[in-house]
């Protein structure tokens, strides 16, 4: 079935970068759309990045732009998320999830939290 | 400018039916959205893709209960039979190129 296992995050001073790593299995990578959702504590869902299903295309949510680095590899089956310069309010569980195109997000993983904090 | 707008909070009896509601912008009501479900400190579930027309595709092994239909630019989550499982944060979902928006999420008591 259908796996994605988010993994990296933890606790970073502001400032300071992070990356956070998906690993896929139970599908074909390739034929997909990969994002990374997050969720700061007691709040909603609120969209980050994409990545199209052969890297060509990244797409980045303004609060992230110029912050942020989405990609992936597809022989490994991983999605990454490359975080520079955090802020406090980067504090969140951040998602990984999949989808293709025209069509909406249909699996997630299990979230990981990361916390900037000094 | 893309936005889903939904209401923060409903409730309903345990056995009960409950609609929720999402609201697509203005100029974007055929737009289809994606239901998800939240339950209390799990990561989100993908119930169901809701059409324009009221059609509807559920994600593997959800329940015949959950159930969408659309009028205009109004998408609804109707829960039948409600069960003490079903209290959870419910999100609707769109998407255009390079950018996917969600709802504020409604939060669904059982009583």
């Amino acid at each position: 079935q259908v796996q994605l296992v988010e993994s990296g995050g933890g606790v970073v001073q502001p400032e300071r970068s992070l990356r956070l790593s998906c690993a896929a299995s139970g599908f074909t990578f390739s034929r997909y759309q990969m994002h990374w959702v997050r969720q700061a504590p007691g709040k909603g869902l609120e969209w980050v990045a994409v990545i199209s299903y052969d890297g060509s295309s990244k797409y980045y949510a303004d609060s992230v732009k110029g912050r942020v680095t989405i990609s992936s590899d597809s022989s490994k089956s991983t999605l990454w998320l490359q975080m520079n310069s955090l802020r406090a309010e980067d504090t969140a569980v951040y998602y990984c999830a999949r989808d293709r195109y025209g069509e909406p997000i249909d699996s997630w993983g299990q979230g990981i939290l990361v916390t900037v904090s000094s | 400018q893309l936005v889903l707008t939904q209401s923060p909070s409903a409730s309903a009896s345990l056995g009960a039916s409950v609609k929720l509601t999402c609201t697509l912008s203005s100029g974007h009501s055929s737009y289809a959205i994606a239901w998800h479900q939240q339950q209390p400190e799990k990561g989100p579930r993908y119930l169901m893709k809701l059409n324009s027309d009221g059609s509807h595709t559920k994600g593997d092994g959800i329940p015949d209960r959950f159930s969408g239909s659309s009028s205009g630019a109004e998408r609804y989550l109707t829960i039948s039979s409600l069960q003490s499982e079903d209290e959870a944060d419910y999100y609707c979902q769109t998407w255009a190129t390079g950018i996917r928006v969600f709802g504020g999420g409604t939060k669904l008591t059982v009583l």
